[in-house]
This record gives C-alpha cells, sequence and structure tokens, in this order.
C-alpha cells in the first residue's frame, strides 16, 4: 500500500535560519506528492505540490523537489520566521482517480525569534 | 470564499450518545472526504465520496456513517460515540485528479 514517512518533531529553530524537513514515500505508479501546512486551531492548507518526477512545487519561499529516485519530496526554507511555526504534513495521492490522501504523521516546526 | 465549511466547530459527547458532523462545500466539487486527525498519527480516511450518491469505506471506518446528501454536502454520522472517537474531524472536497483537496477547519470532538 501507499505510505509517507517524515521526521519526527518538533523542529525548533532560530529566525532566519534554514529549514529541511524530510519525506520519504512508497507508492506504485507515479503519485501526486503534497507539502500541507496547519497553523493552530486551523485546518489544513496546501503549501506546495509536485505531480510528477524532477517537478519542484514552491510558494512563500518553500520548495521541495520530486525525487523519484530516492522517493522523496523534503521540504526546505533558506530563511524561517516566527509566522512559519506550524504542524507539516507530507502527503501524496496515487494517480489515477479521485483517490484520498495518504499523509505522514506531520511534523511541528517552532521558530524562536 | 467560504470553501468547506464544517458545523459544529466544537462539541462534547456522552460514551453512547449520537451525533452528525455537517460539512458543505462551494466549489462545486464532486470527490469530499472525511479524515479523523489524532496526535502522532497524521489524518486518516474514514469515508470518501467520489461523486454525488456514492460513498466508500476508508482507513478507519468502524463506528461511522456517511450521507452524500447532494453535490455540496457530506455528513459523518455516529451513531454510539466512544471515548476512542475523541478527535479532530476534517472535511475535504476536491475536483479533478490532479488538483489539491481543500479542508474545513475541523470538528474537535470530545467523548467522555
Amino acid at each position: 500500500g501507499n505510505s509517507v514517512t517524515q521526521m519526527e518533531g518538533p523542529v525548533t529553530l532560530s529566525e532566519e535560519a534554514f529549514l529541511t524537513i524530510n519525506c520519504t514515500y512508497t507508492a506504485t505508479g507515479y503519485p501526486s506528492l503534497f507539502w500541507y501546512v496547519q497553523y493552530p486551531g486551523e485546518g489544513l492548507q496546501l503549501l506546495l505540490k509536485a505531480t510528477k518526477a524532477d517537478d519542484k512545487g514552491s510558494n512563500k519561499g518553500f520548495e521541495a523537489t520530486y525525487r523519484k529516485e530516492t522517493t522523496s519530496f523534503h521540504l526546505e526554507k533558506g530563511s524561517v520566521q516566527v509566522s512559519d511555526s506550524a504542524v507539516y504534513f507530507c502527503a501524496l495521492t496515487p494517480r489515477p482517480g479521485r483517490r484520498a490522501l495518504t499523509f505522514g504523521s506531520g511534523t511541528r516546526l517552532q521558530v524562536q525569534p | 470564499n467560504a470553501g468547506v465549511t464544517q458545523t459544529p466547530k466544537f462539541q462534547v459527547l456522552k460514551t453512547g450518545q449520537s451525533m452528525t458532523l455537517q460539512c458543505a462545500q462551494d466549489m462545486n466539487h464532486n470527490s469530499m472526504y472525511w479524515y479523523r486527525q489524532d496526535p502522532g498519527m497524521g489524518l486518516r480516511l474514514i469515508y470518501y465520496s467520489a461523486s454525488e450518491g456514492t460513498t466508500d469505506k476508508g482507513e478507519v471506518p468502524n463506528g461511522y456513517n456517511v450521507s452524500r446528501l447532494n453535490k455540496r454536502e457530506f455528513s459523518l454520522r455516529l451513531e454510539s460515540a466512544a471515548p476512542s472517537q475523541t478527535s479532530v474531524y476534517f472535511c475535504a472536497s476536491k475536483d479533478t485528479q490532479a488538483q489539491p483537496q481543500h479542508f474545513g477547519d475541523g470538528t474537535r470532538l470530545s467523548i467522555l
């Protein structure tokens, strides 16, 4: 079956530090890959996505590259801010079909001023 | 800009009580989903509806029922609530295959 593995948190960084949150996946075929972010007390918001190998998704300074050879989709940001403190979820959906998402367990990021 | 709307936002139930969680989307999406979120476990799929008139079980369907009332609305029912169903419940919707899911703000449910 499909699965997503994320690094355990919490990840605690100082403002302006470099961020990497690792994500690896297991899936048949060619899944679409997503990063969602959940701010305290809110629902999940799509942060970025990639639908095929070597695609790079980017948004709000965050980036992730779909690496089929290593089955990875690591999230990176060059300089984090306090406002980036949230829980980040890596997820995939297989293709074709309107299938549901398979989520990783989430990684909590805490950015200190 | 409503997107996906869930009601209620919070609810406390006693063991054995029943309850229906409501979800409505205004984006004309075909597919809708119910997830539960538990600490350290990410989100797990309870039920989904690929289109109006169809529903299918997800990863953790036991103790729940769903109704796809029309294209907009997808409700989740707990017939006899148990403490193990204490969780945060999220509804989501999407349209075509490649598009991302849109999530509601969640319902925080506590069962005593």
